[in-house]
C-alpha cells in the first residue's frame, strides 16, 4: 500500500523559512515523478512544484519559483520542499504526491498545514 | 500554462439524481485528466484518471468520458455520500493545474 507521510508544517512568520518532509513506501520511490500540492482553506488545490525520479529535473508553478525549492533523496525514499521568504498566501495545507503515470493515478499524503503569519 | 475551466461551481441534487460535471481544457490534454472528490478536511481522493479510468474501488456509478478539451464526470445515481466538492485536474504537461470545484450539496 502507498503512504506518504508529510511532516515540517508550522507556524512561521512572514519572511522565514520551513523544510517539508514526506516519507514514502509501499512503492518504488525511483521509480515515480514527485510532486507537491498545496491548498489554501475554502480554494481549489493548486499544483506547486515536480521533480523527476532520479531528482535531476524540476518544476515550479510560478507563484513559489525563485523562494521554493523542491529535492528528493532516493536513498531515504523521501522528498523534500525548502520554503523560503514566505508570504501569508502561502498559508495552505500542502500535500505530498506520487505524481500519475501513463498507466497510474495518482496518491496523496495527508497533509501538512503551513501557516504563514505574525 | 493550461487553464482548467470547470461548471457548474454549485449544483443541488437529491439522492437518485443523475448528475454531470464538465472540465473543459485552454488546449488539448489528450487524456491525461484526473477528476477528485474531497471531503471537509480531508485529502483529495482520486476518482478517474487518464479521463475515463475508474480508480480501484470506486463504485461504478462514477463514470469519466471525454478527450482533448471537453471532460465531463457522471455520476449515475447519487447516494448520501456523494455530497461533496469535485475536482479535475489535468496531467499533460507542467503545471499540473485544477479546475476550481464544484460543491455538490443536497436540494
Amino acid at each position: 500500500e502507498v503512504q506518504l507521510l508529510e511532516s515540517g508544517g508550522g507556524l512561521v512568520q512572514p519572511g522565514g523559512s520551513l523544510r517539508l518532509s514526506c516519507a514514502a513506501s509501499g512503492f518504488t520511490f525511483t521509480s515515480y515523478a514527485m510532486s507537491w500540492v498545496r491548498q489554501a482553506p475554502g480554494k481549489a488545490p493548486e499544483w506547486v512544484s515536480a521533480v523527476s525520479n532520479r531528482g535531476d529535473d524540476t518544476y515550479y508553478a510560478d507563484f513559489v519559483r525563485g523562494r521554493f525549492a523542491i529535492s528528493r533523496d532516493n536513498s531515504r525514499n523521501t522528498l523534500y520542499l525548502q520554503m523560503n521568504s514566505l508570504r501569508a498566501e502561502d498559508t495552505a495545507v500542502y500535500y505530498c504526491v506520487k505524481t500519475a503515470t501513463v498507466t497510474t493515478s495518482s496518491n496523496w499524503g495527508q497533509g501538512t498545514l503551513v501557516t504563514v503569519s505574525s | 500554462d493550461i487553464q482548467m475551466t470547470q461548471f457548474p461551481s454549485t449544483l443541488s441534487a437529491s439522492v437518485g439524481d443523475r448528475v454531470t460535471i464538465t472540465c473543459r481544457a485552454s488546449q488539448s490534454i489528450s487524456s491525461w485528466l484526473a477528476w477528485y472528490q474531497q471531503k471537509p478536511g480531508k485529502a483529495p481522493k482520486v476518482l478517474i484518471y487518464k479521463a475515463s479510468s475508474l480508480e480501484s474501488g470506486v463504485p461504478s456509478r462514477f463514470s469519466g468520458s471525454g478527450s482533448g478539451t471537453e471532460f465531463t464526470l457522471t455520476i449515475s445515481s447519487l447516494q448520501p455520500d456523494d455530497f461533496a466538492t469535485y475536482y479535475c485536474q489535468h496531467y499533460n504537461s507542467y503545471p499540473y493545474t485544477f479546475g476550481q470545484g464544484t460543491k455538490l450539496g443536497i436540494k
